[in-house]
């Protein structure tokens, strides 16, 4: 699976939008951008995926630039319920890895009234 | 919503207990994930099963096991519990092995 970098933290204020950049510049034709969060002392939860058009699902929308080497996940409306660290991978469908997840050190988003 | 459930949310054990993690998925999801979660290490795959009694090892399966007798619950076993077993246990599950993957809530636990 390619190598993705984000930034290590970012803050929004309440109401703003939060925008997450995540460069994957090695990603293959075949690879999904997923997005994962993961709020404090609580298991990962999915956000959104794409492949090369772009995402929107009541959680969030997904913005991949035409080359794919990266990609925008924002949050239209941030809450402070949305203070998480969000992962962003790159993932082929198919492989030998089970299907397994590998989180990299994702962006610490801190959402402030 | 897909709901994916956790035994216990804390547990602590003492060393050389045998101790069960249980999880269930009300999504008739195929496919059923144990990770252990740990600081500066990641997330990393204990054991997938991708149907009732069918199993694969992950990454670091040494001192575990696991059991899938029904579709919608995965145990994770520690045969003997250890210190260096301290640590979020994460299930997970999804329709398909490559499709997006829904955890439970992990279960942090620590063995003295």
């Amino acid at each position: 699976d390619a190598k993705t970098t984000q930034p290590p933290s970012m803050d929004c204020a309440e109401g703003r939008a939060a925008n997450l950049p995540c460069n994957h510049s090695t990603i293959s034709g075949n690879e999904y951008v997923y997005w994962y969060r993961q709020i404090h002392s609580q298991g990962p939860q999915y956000i959104i995926h794409g492949l090369k058009n772009n995402e929107t699902n009541e959680m969030a929308s997904l913005i991949i630039t035409e080359d794919r080497k990266s990609s925008t996940l924002i949050l239209p409306h941030a809450t402070l319920r949305d203070t998480a660290v969000y992962y962003c991978i790159v993932r082929v469908a198919g492989g030998t890895s089970y299907g397994k997840l590998t989180f990299g050190q994702g962006t610490i988003l801190t959402v402030h009234p | 919503d897909v709901k994916v459930t956790q035994s216990s949310r804390y547990l602590v054990k003492r060393t050389g207990e045998k101790v069960f993690l249980e999880c269930v998925q009300d999504m008739d999801h195929e496919n059923m994930f144990w990770y252990r979660q740990d600081p500066g290490l990641g997330l990393r795959l204990i054991y997938f099963s991708y149907d009732v009694k069918m199993k694969e090892k992950g990454d670091i399966p040494e001192g575990y096991s696991v059991s899938r007798e029904k579709k919608e619950r995965f145990s994770l076993i520690l045969e003997s519990a250890s210190t260096n077993q301290t640590s979020m246990y994460l299930c997970a599950s999804s329709l398909l092995v490559w499709s997006e993957q829904f955890f439970g809530p992990g279960t942090r636990l620590t063995v003295l």
